[in-house]
């Protein structure tokens, strides 16, 4: 168990919709990361918060936003789904940015 | 654009072999980490490095940093089923920022 706690674990939904992913850092933790992970390919990094900023995007489209709330949790929204945005999603956190970062066991979103 | 390489992208072995993975970077890395993922789980840490030649072990695992801090190599003897997974290293810079591999998806065949 790293700490990192993400609901839900599984997602089913259809096409056009939106849904909202949370994640829980580890206790003391003040920088988060959200990853996409797609069947059988590597981590491909969304955006990164620290401390309630963000500090870092990736390929993060416009349809997905996210944010860190005061208590240190973390939101990401997808909105307008398409069938290619079926995959795991991933949050992780870190101490500070740069650190070793801990991973959450994912939530596993489809789209029919 | 990938700012590191790990190969090889695949591996494929029979328990029992010794095997070894590669991540490299043209930057010079402040940390690295290595990390294993299981199918429909996240990536677990297993190990970090700081120090240009710098060697870690880990059971039947050994990490090793490049002098230069450019690249790393993990090293697996006596592979078994349980190290099937797939093996992602992770870069840190002087400006905190940390980016992943595509990794190295290992099967190990009893």
């Amino acid at each position: 168990d790293s700490g990192v706690t993400q609901t839900p674990k599984h997602l089913i939904t259809a096409t056009g919709q939106r849904v909202t992913l949370r994640c829980s850092p580890r206790s003391g933790d003040l920088s988060v990361y959200w990853y996409q992970q797609s069947l059988d390919q590597g981590l491909q990094f969304l955006i990164q918060y620290y401390n309630g900023e963000e500090r870092a995007k990736g390929n993060i489209l416009e349809r997905f936003s996210a944010q860190q709330f005061p208590d240190l949790h973390s939101e990401l929204n997808l909105s307008s789904l398409e069938l290619g945005d079926s995959a795991l999603y991933f949050c992780a956190s870190s101490v500070v940015p740069g650190y070793e970062q801990y991973f959450g066991p994912g939530t596993r979103l489809t789209v029919t | 654009t990938q700012l590191l390489e790990q190969s090889p992208q695949f591996l494929s072995i029979q328990e029992g072999e010794n095997l070894t993975v590669y991540c490299n970077s043209s930057s010079v890395f402040s940390s690295l980490q290595w990390y294993r993922q299981e199918p429909g789980e996240g990536p677990v840490l297993l190990v970090t490095v700081v120090t240009g030649g710098e060697v870690k072990k880990l059971k039947r695992l050994t990490f090793q940093f490049g002098d230069a801090r450019k690249d790393s190599s993990l090293h697996i003897t006596a592979a078994q089923p349980g190290d099937t997974g797939l093996y992602l290293c992770a870069g840190g810079w002087n400006n905190n920022d940390m980016r992943f591999g595509a990794g190295t998806r290992l099967t190990v065949k009893p």
